[in-house]
């Protein structure tokens, strides 16, 4: 069965304070890991899809990379926009699905 | 505007009625689905659609009725509706290898 968990729950930073948000995955056989994010009252929104181990993605503050057991969501310098929570979710070969973790919620205080 | 509507975005409904919650999606993708999002549960698949008039469940599917005659609508319907099914409730469509684009989601309260 396919399991995904975030960490941490919550996390709060200063303005241009970077870290990193944790995403651990088992998977049988990797299509595809996804990074969204969603603000209060909204649907999640795509940022990035990640494939294999060794990829990064980049966009603007953000930068995703991937290993074969987890994913990481670095965010550099951040700024009160991108407080929100991050999703992270998993499609396994011959799947449409995806399986989503709990998710961080990020919070940057300015 | 091309993208994907949920209607309504609130609704407050009695235990025992029926809902249908509705969804729509100008992109023309194949697949549409179903989620729910509580607290400590994080997004559950209720139901996901390959194409038209073609359906399966997904890890929730207990209570609750899709249909998809057009490739552009999937509707969700709660025949009966319980307590348990107090939710938000999002759509999302993609193309087959694509990533999942999601509605603003439908606030449902059951009292």
């Amino acid at each position: 069965e396919d399991q995904v968990t975030q960490s941490p729950e919550a996390l709060r930073l200063q303005e241009g304070e970077s870290s990193s948000l944790n995403c651990s995955y088992t998977v049988s056989g990797l299509r595809g890991l996804f990074w969204y994010r969603q603000d209060p009252g909204k649907g999640p929104e795509f940022l990035f899809t990640l494939y294999s181990a060794g990829e990064e993605k980049e966009k603007e503050r953000l930068k995703a990379t991937l290993t074969k057991k987890e994913s990481f969501l670095h965010i550099t310098a951040p700024k009160p926009e991108d407080s929100a929570t991050y999703l992270c979710a998993v499609r396994h070969q011959g799947a449409q699905k995806l399986v989503f973790g709990q998710g961080t919620r990020l919070t940057i205080n300015p | 505007d091309a993208g994907i509507t949920q209607s309504p975005r609130y609704k407050i409904t009695e235990t025992g009625r029926q809902v249908t919650l509705m969804c729509h999606q100008t992109w023309s993708h194949s697949y549409m689905f179903w989620y729910r999002q509580d607290l400590g549960h994080g997004l559950r698949l209720i139901y996901y659609s390959a194409a038209a008039d073609i359906t399966d469940k997904g890890e929730v599917p207990d209570g609750y009725v899709v249909s998809r005659s057009k490739t552009e609508n999937f509707p969700l319907t709660l025949e009966s509706a319980t307590r348990s099914q107090t939710s938000v409730y999002f759509c999302a469509s993609s193309e087959s290898e694509g990533s999942q684009h999601f509605g603003d989601g439908t606030r449902l309260s059951i009292l």
